[in-house]
């Protein structure tokens, strides 16, 4: 089963505007990262933020984790037509070593 | 700097048969990881290397193995092909376990048929 699940799974938006992703997770976890695949490729790591960290820019994204809640959001800011891809997060967890768990994805659609 | 690369890009292989994949990590990386992408999934996890030691297995049949040589590259083998193994094939190399950041390669794209 999927320890972490996005949300939305789909979004679709105009460029200039702000893209918001969640990721909800159930078990205690060390790191959780953001990755971005375009097109069945390859995944292009994006950002990674600690448990004991509540948030993490870096250029146009904003990463929160609020692990209480169980639950980090990504944020692009000013999206782009080239931020369209799927974005998923990725958490290891304390019992279960660096192995990643990831999500089902959040497909974006950034159109110009 | 290279990133983490695979081979090869793409693979058709018939049932039955066996596959061998290819990965060489990030210069100074030790520690290697596969996963399998369905499409319209997210990855999942198959086997970690750490010093050419495994650290973890996803349940995966005995048809996965892999190894880790002394210069960290890897490969992942997968015997007794069926159809359900077609899928993206990606490869992860970290500085070491745990607590940092996973790269990935570009995959590799195996077909089954």
């Amino acid at each position: 089963s999927q320890q972490g699940e996005e949300d939305p799974q789909a979004l679709s938006i105009q460029e200039g505007e702000n893209a918001t992703m969640n990721c909800s997770y159930k078990t205690s976890i060390n790191n959780l990262q953001w990755y971005r695949q375009n097109s069945g490729r390859g995944l292009v790591h994006l950002i990674l933020i600690r448990s004991n960290e509540r948030e993490k820019h870096s250029g146009r994204l904003r990463v929160t984790l609020d692990t209480s809640k169980k639950s980090s959001s990504l944020l692009i800011t000013a999206s782009r037509a080239a931020d369209t891809a799927s974005y998923f997060c990725a958490t290891d967890g304390e019992t279960s070593g660096s192995r990643l768990t990831f999500g089902e994805g959040t497909q974006l659609t950034v159109n110009p | 700097d290279a990133g983490v690369t695979q081979s090869p890009t793409h693979l058709i292989k018939t049932r039955g048969q066996h596959v061998t994949l290819r990965c060489s990590p990030i210069s100074g990386h030790k520690s290697v990881s596969w996963y399998q992408q369905v499409l319209g999934q997210g990855p999942q996890f198959i086997f970690q290397y750490y010093e050419k030691e495994e650290r973890g297995r996803g349940n995966f049949p005995d048809r996965f193995s892999a190894r880790q040589f002394p210069n960290y590259s890897s490969e992942l083998n997968v015997n007794a092909l069926l159809l359900g193994d077609s899928a993206l094939y990606l490869c992860a190399s970290s500085f070491q376990e745990p607590y940092y950041e996973q790269y990935f390669g570009p995959g590799t794209r195996l077909t089954v048929t």
